[in-house]
């Protein structure tokens, strides 16, 4: 079966570096995305990865290894409003089809 | 320039009562989503459009149905209720599959079943 992972929660201070880990086993790989879900709210889009690589944009970068099935996502200079679930998704058709782990709750403290 | 947009944004439901949610979308985009999120299990797929009058299953179908009749919209219906359907409901919306284009969600609809 279909299979992504990743930590449930991670807690980190104001100003320091969190990574979060995803792992995947799917059958076929069209791209990995990333999502930010604050509480209450709808999924939003972070970052996109399809070549193996890192993806920087301004605090946030993803990582991704396709022979692992691996993938993370950096946030660095954490603020308050980083606080949210943070979600790995794989596309593993051409139909557009997303597959989501479970969601990694970021806890920022002061 | 909404977006995707769903109404109701709340619903109380007895068990057996049925109810129709709606998903709307001003972008043009050809594909559209119904996924469902419960606590510690992530969004899970009910069903899916890749087209204005097609519909396929997603990973959790049983006891949903869904049409697409005009590009813009995607009901989701629920002909009989359980108290195993309250969750999050969230519509999503894409212009193409996959690649790099991102799928666009909606602000979802609690629904309590009791």
């Amino acid at each position: 079966g279909q299979n992504i992972d990743q930590p449930t929660e991670m807690t980190a201070t104001e100003g320091a570096i969190v990574q979060i880990n995803c792992t995947y086993q799917t059958s076929g790989f069209n791209g990995l995305f990333w999502y930010q879900q604050h509480a209450g709210e709808a999924p939003t889009f972070l970052s996109y990865n399809v070549l193996d690589g890192l993806e920087e944009k301004g605090r946030f970068s993803s990582f991704l290894s396709r022979s692992k099935g691996y993938s993370y996502l950096l946030l660095k200079e954490l603020q308050m409003k980083d606080s949210a679930s943070y979600l790995c998704a794989v596309t593993t058709d051409s139909w557009g089809k997303f597959q989501f782990g479970a969601g990694t709750q970021v806890v920022v403290t002061p | 320039n909404a977006g995707v947009t769903q109404t109701p944004k709340f619903r109380v439901l007895k068990t057996g009562q049925s109810m129709t949610l709606l998903c709307a979308q001003d972008m043009n985009h050809e594909y559209m989503y119904w996924y469902r999120q419960d606590p510690g299990m992530g969004l899970r797929l009910i069903h899916y459009s890749v087209g204005e009058g097609t519909t396929a299953k997603g990973e959790v179908p049983d006891g949903y149905n869904v049409s697409r009749l005009k590009k813009q919209n995607f009901l989701l219906g629920l002909e009989s209720a359980a108290p195993s359907q309250t969750s999050v409901y969230f519509c999503a919306s894409s212009y193409s599959a996959g690649g790099e284009e991102t799928q666009y969600f909606g602000p979802g609809t609690r629904l309590l079943v009791l």
